[in-house]
């Protein structure tokens, strides 16, 4: 599998619930956010993002909610399904380094 | 649509070796990066080129380490001499341009130093 934190966080929910992932981003002149999913043995795989002017973005079951005074983003999934499964991490864009700082990650884990 | 391709999937090497990762970025995007993942670090980026030009390779752990890319559909990091410590799994990612886009990750190099 993966490699990834000794300590990632861990969100355990049952098929068919909402789940909601958070992140806790670092620098308030980060400009673009991004999630992204990682399955076992893969590279990680995009989901969404949002620019810093827009607080909310939907996608297909995903949305994505910036909240910049407190610096935190999160990612609701719908209806979870077994195949949600995997490692969920955020990454920010900081203005001007022309680069993304990726998360620690939290590792989702959908029970039957 | 074959998305970023790395080679190879799996390498073994013994300590003192040389190791050469490569990567093929999807064709017309314009910027490439290479990333370390491990158990204690999680995802670090070591470099990023723009346009086959290296631009920031501040996350590169040190000498032994080193990437280029000769044209806009190869890149190449290598670790020259590897050690146990350098085991992880390497990323290869691009995108469109510099920044503000999403990157597309290739499957990774699982490299393991004995």
């Amino acid at each position: 599998g993966e490699s990834v934190g000794l300590h990632l966080p861990t969100l355990s929910v049952q098929e068919g619930d909402n789940s909601i992932i958070n992140c806790a981003y670092s620098n308030s002149a980060s400009d673009y956010f991004i999630w992204y999913k990682q399955e076992s043995g893969k590279g990680p795989q995009f989901i969404i993002d949002i620019r810093s002017n827009m607080d909310k973005r939907q996608g297909q079951r995903v949305t994505v909610l910036l909240n910049k005074t407190v610096k935190h983003l999160s990612l609701q999934i719908a209806a979870t399904q077994p195949g949600d499964s995997a490692v969920y991490f955020c990454a920010e864009n900081i203005q001007g380094a022309q680069k993304l700082v990726f998360g620690q990650g939290t590792r989702l884990t959908i029970n039957p | 649509d074959a998305g970023v391709i790395q080679s190879p999937r799996h390498e073994v090497t013994e300590m003192g070796q040389e190791v050469t990762l490569r990567c093929k970025p999807i064709s017309g995007h314009n910027s490439l990066f290479w990333y370390r993942q491990t158990m204690m670090r999680g995802l670090e980026l070591l470099i990023y080129f723009n346009n086959n030009v290296p631009i920031d390779d501040s996350g590169m752990p040190e000498d032994r380490f080193s990437a280029k890319m000769p044209n806009a559909s190869f890149s190449t990091l290598k670790i020259q001499p590897s050690e146990p410590r350098d085991s992880a799994v390497y990323f290869c990612a691009s995108t469109r341009a510099g920044w503000g886009y999403e990157q597309y990750f290739g499957p990774g190099t699982r490299l393991t130093v004995t």
